[in-house]
């Protein structure tokens, strides 16, 4: 069965930390996503990646800055963990091109800075 | 700014009614509109898409009706159970690779 893998289902960490989320992908995508679910604002996409190594900011990436060394493997990291950044972290793969998107969701992490 | 607007942000409808989510849109460069459904603890699946080429398109007992002119659409959810409660999101893509999400739908379906 083919999936998304997020490294923790649910963290706390202290102001300031530094504060890293791993992401995992079995498909061999190309593409992989961060995205920040709160109630009302629904999905925003932080940062996306297209290949190796390549990043592209999305539409909030303040706070946030991404690493990808491997093709399966998407990190989000928190160089300062702030209150306001307490929210539920998805990560999502799809190929290059597909018709239908192909989006693949992990099942997030919440995160939960004090 | 959301590229895609989504409402209402929660709906409750007793089993057998019919909750109607409504998403628009500005961009007219969006070529694929996807609903995603989310189950506590779960992450977003595709549930049913459509393309502004079709008005009208039913998987099961999901609609998604579309108005390309109004820049609008929706999502039905005939006789609904209490099995669909969930959270939906609309998403309009462009390209083949990035969506846009709207801001997300609570729906429960009391027995």
């Amino acid at each position: 069965d083919v999936k998304v893998t997020q490294s923790s289902r649910y963290l706390v960490k202290r102001t300031g930390e530094k504060v890293f989320l791993e992401c995992v992908q079995d498909m061999d995508h190309e593409n992989m996503f961060w995205y920040r679910q709160d109630p009302g604002l629904g999905l925003r996409l932080i940062y996306f990646s297209y290949d190796v190594k390549m990043k592209e900011k999305g539409d909030i990436p303040e706070g946030y800055s991404v690493s990808r060394e491997k093709k399966e493997r998407f990190s989000l990291i928190l160089e300062s963990a702030s209150t306001n950044q307490t929210s539920m972290y998805l990560c999502a793969s799809s190929p290059r091109w597909h018709r239908n998107y192909g989006y693949t969701f992990g099942s997030g992490t919440r995160l939960t800075v004090v | 700014q959301q590229q895609v607007k989504q409402s209402p942000q929660s709906l409750i409808v007793q089993k057998g009614g019919i909750p109607i989510i409504n998403c628009a849109y500005e961009n007219t460069a969006f070529d694929y509109f996807p609903w995603y459904q989310q189950f506590p603890g779960k992450g977003p699946a595709l549930l049913i898409a459509i393309r502004p080429d079709v008005s009208e398109k039913k998987e099961g007992r999901f609609t998604i009706s579309f108005n390309k002119s109004a820049k609008q659409f929706s999502l039905h959810i005939m006789d609904s159970q209490p099995g669909d409660s969930a959270t939906y999101f609309c998403a309009a893509g462009k390209g083949g690779y990035k969506l846009s999400f709207g801001a997300g739908t609570t729906v429960t379906v009391r027995a």
